[in-house]
């Protein structure tokens, strides 16, 4: 079945130590986006790559980066982890254009000690 | 910022209808009305959306007012299964999730 995928789903890193997820699509679509979920709290969309045009979000911590080396693929990298970053990440994508709905990966959730 | 409100929670009683509430009173004209659902520990799922004429598929119906200021997720014969958290969202192609409304079905 097409579907999004997200390596690994359980991340543990060290404060300060670089760590990257990964998300992956089969169905071909244009616009990938990272949200990042923390504990009770509501997804919170960090950046999306409209094919290769990369959109940040305004309060974006410069501490996210992200890739997307094809239209498959698509990394989120943080450069120095605080424990603060421990959250669930998302990666969505859609079709592009008004009106069309998103679809969401499993999320990985990472750890920081 | 999230531009919707909603309940924060509603109980719904297994196999009766569920209607979750939500309003948007900003809502501009090119911006839809989406809801997306999740459940404990997954990511969320994409339930319905739309721009001005009520919607229905296999999950459930969505019911928009006239001016377009609030609509109505309907799930008809609400499981233990839908106990989730509902996000409604007006938007683009950008979603702003706000809080949501955490719908507890008992039996």
């Amino acid at each position: 079945d097409a579907m999004v995928i997200q390596n690994p789903r359980y991340q543990v890193t060290q404060f300060g130590k670089p760590v990257t997820l990964s998300c992956s699509q089969t169905l071909n679509h244009n616009v990938m986006y990272w949200y990042q979920q923390k504990s009770s709290q509501a997804p919170k969309l960090l950046f999306h790559y409209y094919d290769k045009d990369f959109n940040n979000e305004a309060d974006t911590p410069d501490n996210f980066q992200s890739r997307r080396p094809n239209t498959s693929f698509c990394f989120l990298d943080i450069r120095s982890p605080g424990l603060g970053d421990a959250a669930m990440y998302l990666c969505a994508t859609s079709g592009g254009g008004s009106g069309g709905e998103q679809f969401f990966g499993p999320g990985t959730r990472l750890t920081v000690l | 910022d999230a531009k919707t409100t909603q309940p924060t929670s509603m109980d719904c009683a297994e196999g009766r209808a569920a209607n979750l509430p939500c309003n948007h009173s900003t809502i501009s004209g090119n911006e839809y009305v989406y809801w997306y659902r999740q459940i404990h520990s997954q990511g969320p799922q994409y339930i319905i959306h739309g721009l001005k004429n009520n919607e229905t598929n296999e999950m459930a119906s969505l019911i928009i007012t006239e001016d377009r200021k609030s609509s109505t997720l309907i799930l008809p014969h609400a499981t233990l299964r839908d106990t989730a958290v509902y996000y409604c969202i007006q938007g683009g192609n950008k979603l702003v999730f706000g809080a949501g409304t955490i719908l507890r079905v008992k039996s």
